[in-house]
């Protein structure tokens, strides 16, 4: 079974530094895909970037960008200039690729960004 | 910019009623899930559903859960007799290729 661990419950940042979300997985899939989304308050689940594991290069989406160690099995969710709107909950997920293609997700960090 | 709906945006209903969560996916999606998430943990896959029929369960979806989409637009999830435990939120979600849009989710509240 797939496990996803996210080891840092909740994180705070001060506006327009960096912070760093930890993730590591567990497969023994070699086809699969790593998701970060973001949950606000208000509940809805936003994709904030995705990366294919056979992909070396690490995704990047304007602010966003990843550290992807296929190796080591982890998954880290890098956040430059970071913006009040950041403030949320942050979730790892992992899709084997194939077959249901669902979500397995971690148990989230939540992150505060402070003025 | 086309997005999964979800009615209704929140539910209340009495231990041991059944009820109907709706599903509007996008509209050239062919893959279909329903997450669920209890307050302050995480989500937990429920069902998905892809060519008119259940691709894969969860150990959660026991007897008391169903899905359907009856009129090829609608996904539903019902929930013949709830529990307490079935408080949650539930997402749908619907993809084409491998990325699921979640809808805004429905809050159930069984009393």
């Amino acid at each position: 079974a797939q496990t996803v661990t996210q080891s840092q419950p909740e994180m705070s940042v001060q506006e327009a530094e960096t912070v760093t979300l930890s993730c590591t997985y567990d497969t023994s899939e070699n086809n699969y895909y790593l998701f970060w989304y973001k949950q606000p308050p208000s509940r809805q689940m936003i994709l904030v970037i995705r990366q294919e594991a056979y992909k070396q290069q690490n995704a990047m989406e304007n602010r966003f960008s990843v550290n992807f160690q296929k190796a080591a099995k982890s998954f880290s969710l890098k956040i430059s200039d970071s913006q009040l709107g950041d403030t949320a909950m942050y979730f790892c997920a992992f899709m084997i690729k194939g077959g249901s293609e669902k979500l397995v997700f971690g148990k989230g960090t939540k992150l505060t960004v402070n003025p | 910019e086309p997005e999964v709906t979800q009615t209704p945006s929140h539910q209340v209903t009495q231990m041991g009623q059944e009820v109907i969560l709706r599903c509007v996916p996008i509209s050239n999606h062919l893959y279909f899930y329903w997450y669920r998430q209890i307050l302050g943990q995480k989500v937990e896959f429920l069902v998905s559903f892809y060519n008119n029929e259940i691709s894969e369960k969860s150990e959660i979806f026991d007897d008391q859960f169903s899905v359907e989409r009856p009129d090829g637009s609608n996904f539903t999830l019902k929930i013949r007799s709830t529990k307490l435990e079935d408080s949650a939120m539930y997402f749908c979600a619907t993809s084409l290729w491998n990325e699921q849009f979640f809808g805004p989710g429905t809050r159930l509240t069984v009393l």
